[in-house]
């Protein structure tokens, strides 16, 4: 079955850096665009990034442009999220989701069940 | 960038109830909009894509209709199971938008 699996949270001093990997499997990996998505516990949902099936283009949200970077590994399977200087608002839960298109162009059918990021001194 | 707004922001109904959400684009999106589903402590769920393409294995009890700037996401018939908070989306372009969430519960 379809599934996505996060990994790679944790607790970061502000400043810091983390690298968020989501595996994929269940699909052909390299046919969909992906997403980043986060969501501060009892808040609401944030798009992070996209990344087209072959990673030829890629968007953010102006909240984390500069930084934080998608990428992909087709080969491997694998969604990325490169994240530095951390802040404190950037604490939520990350998850990433697969898109029904090879872009952005169906909406978000298939999500991971998140891996949490706290960013705190 | 699109705004997405969303009424209500909390909603109670009865079981058997039907119950409406609406969500407004700051622009007209064609029929680019998703509904979401979240049920408490769980990851979200695609309900609807393309503003009324049901998706694969969701309960007709489920539907969605507009286009351009105005959406509703209607259940026919509340079950206890539909507890959750629903959130549309719009993905015209980027930055991709949510709107704020709309919070159901059973009376």
């Amino acid at each position: 079955q379809v599934q996505l699996v996060e990994s790679g949270g944790g607790v970061v001093q502000p400043g810091r850096s983390l690298r968020l990997s989501c595996a994929a499997s269940g699909f052909t990996f390299n046919n969909y665009g992906m997403h980043w998505v986060r969501q501060v516990p009892g808040k609401g949902l944030e798009w992070v990034a996209i990344i087209w099936y072959d990673g030829s283009k890629k968007y953010y949200a102006d909240s984390v442009k500069g930084r934080f970077t998608i990428s992909r590994d087709n080969s491997n399977n694998r969604l990325y999220l490169e994240l530095i200087s951390l802040r404190a608002e950037d604490t939520a839960v990350y998850y990433c989701a697969k898109d029904g298109s090879s872009g952005y162009d169906f909406g978000m059918h298939v999500w991971g069940q998140g891996t949490t990021v706290t960013v705190s001194s | 960038d699109i705004q997405m707004t969303q009424s209500p922001s909390s909603l109670s109904a009865s079981v058997g109830e039907r119950v409406t959400i609406t969500c407004r684009a700051s622009q007209g999106i064609s029929n680019y909009l998703a509904w979401y589903q979240q049920k408490p402590g769980k990851r979200p769920k695609l309900l609807i894509y393309a503003a009324s393409t049901l998706q694969s294995g969701v309960p007709p009890r489920f539907s969605a209709s507009g286009s351009g700037t105005d959406f509703t996401l209607t259940v026919s018939s509340l079950q206890p199971e539909d507890v959750a908070t629903y959130y549309c989306q719009a993905y015209i372009s980027a930055p991709l938008t949510f709107g704020q969430g709309t919070r159901l519960e059973i009376k």
